[in-house]
Order: C-alpha cells, then sequence, then structure tokens
C-alpha cells in the first residue's frame, strides 16, 4: 500500500495561498491521490483528487510533479474557514479503502 | 441533499451493554464503510460492505459487527462494548460503478463513550 508523508503543522495568513505538500514516493501507476480535510470533529470533506495531471475545482488546486512521488495542494486564498486538518490519501489500486494518516493541521491566522 | 446520516451522535453507555451505531445514505451508493478516529492514530477502517449481504473486515475489526440488508443501512454493531471501544466513529459510502474514480461522502460521526 502507498504511503503519504505530510508535514504536521502549518500556518497561513488569511487571504494568501496555503500549499499544503505531501509526499508519495511509492505510487502505483493506477493510483490516484486524494485530499480531504476534516473542521474539528466533523466528517472529512472531499476537496480534489488527481492521477498525473494538475486538477483545479472551485475549491482547490492540486499540482502533482511529473513522477507522481509528491504532490501539493493549493488553497488560492485561504479564509479562517479553512482552518483544518488536511489528509493526503492514495487510493489503494483495485479496491476502496481509503488509508488516512495524521494529515497536516492548517491553522488561518487573521 | 446527498448525504449519510449516523445516529447517534452522542452516546454514553456502560460495560457490556450492547448497542448498534446506524448509518444511512440516500444515494444508492454500494461500497459502506465504518471508520475509528482515535487521537494520534488517524481514521483507521474497522468493516466495509461492497454490496448487498456482502462485507468484510478493515484493519481493526474486533469487538465490532455489521450487517448490510439493505443498500441504503449499513449499522455497526458492539455486542459487549468494552473501555477501549471509546472512539469517534465515521461512516463512509461511495459508488462503485465501472470507471468510477469519485470521492466518499463521511457522516458527521458517532463519539462514543465505554464507561
Amino acid at each position: 500500500d502507498a504511503k503519504t508523508t505530510q508535514p504536521t503543522s502549518m500556518d497561513c495568513a488569511e487571504g494568501r495561498a496555503a500549499n499544503l505538500p505531501c509526499n508519495h514516493s511509492t505510487i502505483s501507476g493506477n493510483e490516484y491521490v486524494y485530499w480531504y480535510r476534516q473542521i474539528h470533529s466533523q466528517g472529512p470533506q472531499y476537496i480534489i483528487h488527481g492521477l498525473k495531471n494538475n486538477e483545479t475545482n472551485e475549491m482547490a488546486s492540486l499540482i502533482i510533479t511529473e513522477d507522481r512521488k509528491s504532490s501539493t495542494l493549493i488553497l488560492p486564498h485561504a479564509t479562517l474557514r479553512d482552518t483544518a486538518v488536511y489528509y493526503c490519501i492514495v487510493r489503494v489500486a483495485g479496491t476502496y479503502k481509503y488509508i488516512f494518516g495524521t494529515g497536516t493541521r492548517l491553522k488561518v491566522l487573521a | 441533499e446527498a448525504q449519510v446520516t449516523q445516529n447517534p451522535r452522542y452516546l454514553i453507555t456502560v460495560t457490556g451493554k450492547k448497542l448498534t451505531v446506524t448509518c444511512s445514505q440516500n444515494m444508492n451508493h454500494e461500497y459502506m464503510s465504518w471508520y475509528r478516529q482515535d487521537p494520534g492514530l488517524g481514521l483507521r477502517q474497522i468493516y466495509y460492505s461492497m454490496n448487498v449481504e456482502v462485507t468484510d473486515k478493515g484493519d481493526v475489526p474486533e469487538g465490532y459487527k455489521v450487517s448490510r440488508k439493505e443498500k441504503r443501512n449499513f449499522p455497526l454493531i458492539l455486542e459487549s462494548p468494552s473501555p477501549n471501544q471509546t472512539s469517534l466513529y465515521f461512516c463512509a459510502s461511495m459508488p462503485t460503478w465501472e470507471g468510477s474514480n469519485t470521492e466518499a461522502f463521511f457522516g458527521q460521526g458517532t463519539r462514543l463513550t465505554v464507561v
């Protein structure tokens, strides 16, 4: 199973871009990278996912390196409501199981 | 509105008293799963179900049972709860149609305390 490595915590000023890195050096060719976030103790919320190309939606952008060994989640204009734990997850090939790490605790500062 | 609904949201119970946490989804998803979340350990999968009458163990199944008699419901059963099952529990669902790489939907969580 591919594992991910994320920094334990990060701070970001309100209104600035938040760039959250993730290392997944053992990822397989058919495994997707997913990002979720968890605000307080609520259920995790889907943000974005990708395979090899960069992706963007209304919440964030996902930049995946060409060798797919790492990725960066970008929140373009962080707000206080983006304070949460962000999980980078690799979907286990051929199954629907998520392996959650401990994530990055992002704190957006006023 | 697409959602996964768990009940109850909070529960305090005593050791050995059987309890059931219900989970229901309104998206006709085939796949459903239960996770527990403990400080410093992240979310760990307890059981999952690929479809009606098809269930399998996750990473931490001891002390839990599940059933999937209907597609929308996936209850988590603790036959004889113990204090080490005090945790925050999440139910999740997702579709499994061919080629789907969509996201999982999570319930709002059930905070269980066993004393």
